[in-house]
This record gives C-alpha cells, structure tokens and sequence, in this order.
C-alpha cells in the first residue's frame, strides 16, 4: 500500500482567484503520478500522468509540477471559474493499481 | 480513450440484500477494475476483473462478498452481497490497456444500505 496524502482537503475560493494544491508521497520506487478532476455524478476525468521528475503539464489554465526525490505534486489553477468547482484525485501508480489521496475538495464562489 | 456507463447511477437497497452493478465499456479492454469510495475516504481498489477467469481480489475484499463476472472484454458486474450499511459507497468502474499511463473511469455508482 502506498500511502498518498491531499492537503488541504478542501477550500473556496473567489471566481477570479488562482489557487493550488498539494499531493505528497513517498519518494521511493516511482512509476508514475496522476491527478483526476471529479465532478459529481460524472466519471473522474484524467488531468495529467506525470512520470519524469522536475515534469511540468499544463492544460489551459490548470497547470502541475512534479518533484519525485522529494515526493510531492502541485497542481494550480490560474483565473479559477465556476465550472472549476470538483474534487480533484491524486493517484500514484503501484503494483497493477493506483493508489488514490483522499482528494481536494474546490468551491469557486462566483 | 475508453467511453464507460455504469448502471444504475444510485441505488437505495435495505440491509441484507444484494445488488448487481454492472460496467460497459465501448471498446475492447484488456485490464478492468472495480474501485469504491466510502464517505470520507480514498478510492479503494477491490478487485481485477479478469476475463474469463475469477477476479483477483485485494486485501480485505472476498469473492462471497462481491463476486464479480467478467464475460467478455467490453462488460463486468460487480455485486455487493448481504448489504449492511458500510457498504454504502461509491463504486466505480475503470479501464486501462497494457503499456498504458491513463487510467479511465466510469461515473459512479452511489450505493445506499438502510
């Protein structure tokens, strides 16, 4: 089992506002990181799969870094809207299965 | 990417019975699983559904409990059986092919046990 940690576990923030968050783990035997978007009702959708150290990903305004020595994951959102509003998953791949964080849970108040 | 539903979206089931959910997937996959979610918690695996053969089950889960099928490489039910109300959860479907990073996910399917 590997152990993978979310902080905060949630947050709100103003429509407007950048913010990130943190997923950490340990820095031993890394294969690969992943990080979901999960709306609620809907299928987690994939964000990024994060392999190499010091890897930076962006997709529109949602951008995550990758620090595999020390072990920790950021992902930030710039401009943060109303449609950002999900949790988001961090998963580490292990043996044939992914290890998930509890997730952050993200309210943009409009 | 692989397009997965999961029926029923939610159930409300009393305690002591059973309840069949069941994945399709719109394209052939070679690896599928069954995760849960229970309140306040990670996403859990707790089984590979292998085709043709019994699933392979993770520590703490047992096939009595949640026997699952696996008929062909586009579908697999799972079943949670004699229900109490820790088993209310999220359970979820989700796919990856060999040699793949991306893993994909169906929506959910949020079990209550009264």
């Amino acid at each position: 089992i590997l152990n993978v940690e979310q902080s905060p576990q949630s947050l709100h923030v103003q429509e407007g506002d950048s913010t990130n968050f943190t997923c950490s783990f340990p820095s031993s035997n890394f294969y690969a990181l992943h990080w979901y978007r999960w709306e609620t009702a809907k299928s987690p959708e994939a964000l990024f799969v994060m392999t190499l150290n010091g890897d930076e990903k962006k997709k529109g305004r949602i951008s995550a870094t990758l620090n595999t020595k020390e072990g920790y994951s950021y992902l930030y959102i710039k401009g943060s809207q109303p449609e950002d509003s999900a949790t988001y998953l961090c998963a580490l791949t292990g043996a044939n299965n992914l290890f998930f964080g509890t997730g952050t849970r993200l309210t943009v108040i409009p | 990417s692989a397009v997965i539903s999961q029926k029923p979206s939610r159930d409300i089931c009393q305690r002591g019975t059973s309840l069949t959910i069941q994945c399709q997937v719109d394209s052939q996959v070679t690896m599928m699983f069954w995760y849960r979610q229970q309140p306040g918690q990670s996403l859990t695996l707790i089984a590979t559904a292998n085709q043709g053969s019994e699933a392979t089950y993770e520590s703490g889960f047992v096939i009595d409990k949640f026997p699952i099928s696996r008929p062909n490489l586009t579908f697999s039910t799972l079943t949670v059986s004699n229900m109490s109300p820790e088993d209310s959860s999220i359970y979820l479907c989700s796919v990856r092919n060999p040699g793949m990073n991306e893993q994909f996910f169906g929506p959910g399917t949020r079990l209550t046990v009264l």
